[in-house]
Parts: C-alpha cells; sequence; structure tokens
C-alpha cells in the first residue's frame, strides 16, 4: 500500500476554505485516494474519494494532479463542525484486494 | 437502517479475566475488522476478514483473537486482556464491490 504523508494539525477560522495536502509520492496506477472524517469518539466516515482529476460531492471537493503524488481535500467555508481529523487513504480498492489502512490523520480545529 | 453494531460501548476490567466484544452488521458485506485507536497514533487494525470461516492479521493482532463464523458477527475476544490493551476500539465493514468502510461506534475499553 502506498504510504501517505499528511499535516499533523491545522487550525481555521470559521468561514475559510480548508485546505488538507496529502503526498503519496509512491502511488501505483490502481490505486485511488479516499478521504475519511472522524469526530471526537465517533467511527471515521467516507467523505469523497477519487482517481484522478476533480471529485466534488455536497460535502468536499478532492483535487488530484496529473502525477498524482498528491491530492488536496478542500473544505469550503468550514463552520465548528467540522472539527475532526481528516484521514488520507491510498490503495487499490478494486475487488479481492484488502480495503484502505488508516494513518494518523490530520487533526482540524475551526475557531469562531 | 443500515449499521455496525458493537457491545459494551464501554467496559471497565482487570488484567487476565477474558472478554469478548461484539461486532454485528446488517448490510450483508463480505469484509469485516477491528481497529483500535490511541491518542497520537490513528486508527491500527488488528484483524481483519474478507469474508466468513476467513480471517487475517492487521497491524497488531497480538493479544486478540477473532473469529467469523456468520457473515453478520466478527467478535473480538481478548483472551488475557493487559492495561497496554486499554483502548477505543472500531469494528468496520464493507462490501467487496465498494470500498467504502463503515463503522460502528466504538468500544471504550479500560484493563486495570
Amino acid at each position: 500500500l502506498a504510504k501517505t504523508t499528511q499535516p499533523i494539525s491545522m487550525d481555521s477560522y470559521e468561514g475559510q476554505e480548508v485546505n488538507i495536502t496529502c503526498s503519496h509520492n509512491n502511488i501505483a496506477t490502481n490505486d485511488y485516494i479516499t478521504w475519511y472524517q472522524q469526530f471526537p469518539s465517533q467511527g471515521p466516515r467516507f467523505i469523497i474519494q477519487g482517481y484522478k482529476t476533480k471529485v466534488t460531492n455536497e460535502v468536499a471537493s478532492l483535487f488530484i494532479p496529473a502525477d498524482r503524488k498528491s491530492s488536496t481535500l478542500s473544505l469550503p467555508r468550514v463552520s465548528l463542525s467540522d472539527t475532526a481529523v481528516y484521514y488520507c487513504l491510498v490503495g487499490d480498492t478494486s475487488w479481492g484486494n484488502t480495503p484502505l489502512v488508516f494513518g494518523k490523520g490530520t487533526r482540524l480545529s475551526v475557531i469562531a | 437502517e443500515a449499521q455496525v453494531t458493537q457491545n459494551p460501548r464501554y467496559l471497565i476490567t482487570v488484567t487476565g479475566k477474558k472478554l469478548t466484544v461484539t461486532c454485528s452488521q446488517n448490510m450483508n458485506h463480505e469484509y469485516m475488522s477491528w481497529y483500535r485507536q490511541d491518542p497520537g497514533l490513528g486508527l491500527r487494525q488488528i484483524y481483519y476478514s474478507m469474508n466468513v470461516e476467513v480471517t487475517d492479521k492487521g497491524d497488531v493482532p497480538e493479544g486478540y483473537k477473532v473469529s467469523r463464523k456468520e457473515k453478520r458477527n466478527f467478535p473480538l475476544i481478548l483472551e488475557s486482556p493487559s492495561p497496554n490493551q486499554t483502548s477505543l476500539y472500531f469494528c468496520a465493514s464493507s462490501s467487496i464491490t465498494t470500498d467504502t468502510q463503515y463503522f460502528g461506534p466504538g468500544t471504550r475499553l479500560t484493563v486495570l
């Protein structure tokens, strides 16, 4: 599995856009990039997944450059309730492969 | 409602007293997994199962056992708990046709 590197923590004010970057220099051709969000004392929950270029859903956007060696999770206009740990996972999610392994994540603190 | 349930949610026990944490999912998922979460260490996988009667070690399997006799259940067994197994435990499941992992609410275990 490709190893990922993300910042340990980030701070942001309410209403700002937050970008969390994840490095995955050894990403393989079949690997997807997946992000999860975890609130204190709760299990992680899926946010977004992508392979290349840009993916957007109702929660976030995921930007993946052409070389795929990094990715950026973008949270628009964060609120206090977005304070959580965000995990970047990279791996081959096709049938027969074990699902992805979590790292230490990025702790986002949103300040009023 | 699609969900992963864990029991108990909180448990305080003493060293050496065997315990079982149950995990059940109602989504007919093939894949199930156990994680432990400790401050500063993120989520670490203990064991996982790709299907009934198929289990494999994760990153930190020492001191734990699992079984997968039915598709919906994946209990975590601590034969002789020790204080270093004090942690927050999460069970997760996913379908092999998608890769989104669904997490249970967590079990906070304290071993005295």
